[in-house]
């Protein structure tokens, strides 16, 4: 299997433009999941599917970012209007559902940075 | 609600000298517990997981780490640092909970760097 894909891999954009971020999961897995890593704030859980549906957004941090899984083998986190401070890396992870643990499978991971 | 603490975010050790990264967590139900490791550039690699069983589990690259409920602990070691283990290190504790144990919790990290 490929693993997790993501792309763009690298991103630079102006303050005030559209970004749109993609995944696509491990075939299979029913779990998706959008993280941010920052230096200062670590690595922050954004939002998470199963299924296809969005189980916890809790962690999105504001109305410009929204995420949606149209079907099971593709993911968008898109940033309406971007701002420096969502300068970042954005991981997808995926995982099977499971009673006993399940590992999540991370993506290589965008980096985008917003000027 | 399930936590994860990681004491010390730095850690330098000598090549050839014992690595040990500490993590406690905090669960009200037995906990499923990981280590992740993230080299420059990329992302997170699980390097072993506890669920039941044998607490003392064993992970790639030499890694391996001991389950101590007691302690709540689940410290990750490696008998001799190689320069290539110089990474950053996650501990993470997810929980069963409503049928599915695939969120996880993860700590803020340890940087972990090899020294000559």
């Amino acid at each position: 299997d490929a693993g997790v894909i993501q792309s763009p891999r690298h991103e630079v954009t102006e303050m005030g433009q559209e970004v749109t971020l993609r995944c696509k999961p491990i075939s299979g897995h029913d779990y998706l999941f959008w993280y941010r890593q920052t230096m200062m704030r670590g690595l922050e859980l954004l939002i998470y599917f199963n299924n296809n549906v969005p189980i916890d957004d809790s962690g999105m941090p504001e109305d410009r970012f929204s995420a949606k899984m149209p079907n099971a083998s593709f993911s968008t986190l898109k940033i309406q209007p971007s701002e420096p401070r969502d300068s970042a890396v954005y991981f997808c992870a995926s995982s099977l559902a499971g009673t006993r643990g399940s590992e999540q499978y991370f993506g290589p991971g965008t980096r985008l940075t917003v000027t | 609600a399930q936590s994860v603490t990681q004491l010390g975010s730095h850690v330098s050790v000598s090549e050839g000298a014992l690595v040990l990264l500490r993590c406690n967590y905090s669960s009200s139900v037995p906990p499923y517990l990981f280590w992740y490791v993230q080299y420059p550039n990329q992302g997170l690699q699980l390097l072993l997981k506890y669920t039941t069983g044998a607490t003392l589990v064993k992970g790639i690259n030499g890694f391996e780490a001991e389950f101590k409920k007691s302690e709540t602990s689940f410290h990750l070691t490696k008998p001799s640092a190689h320069m290539s283990d110089a990474a950053e290190y996650f501990c993470a504790v997810s929980s069963y909970y409503g049928g599915a144990t695939n969120k996880l919790i993860f700590g803020t990290g340890t940087l972990l760097a090899v020294q000559p």
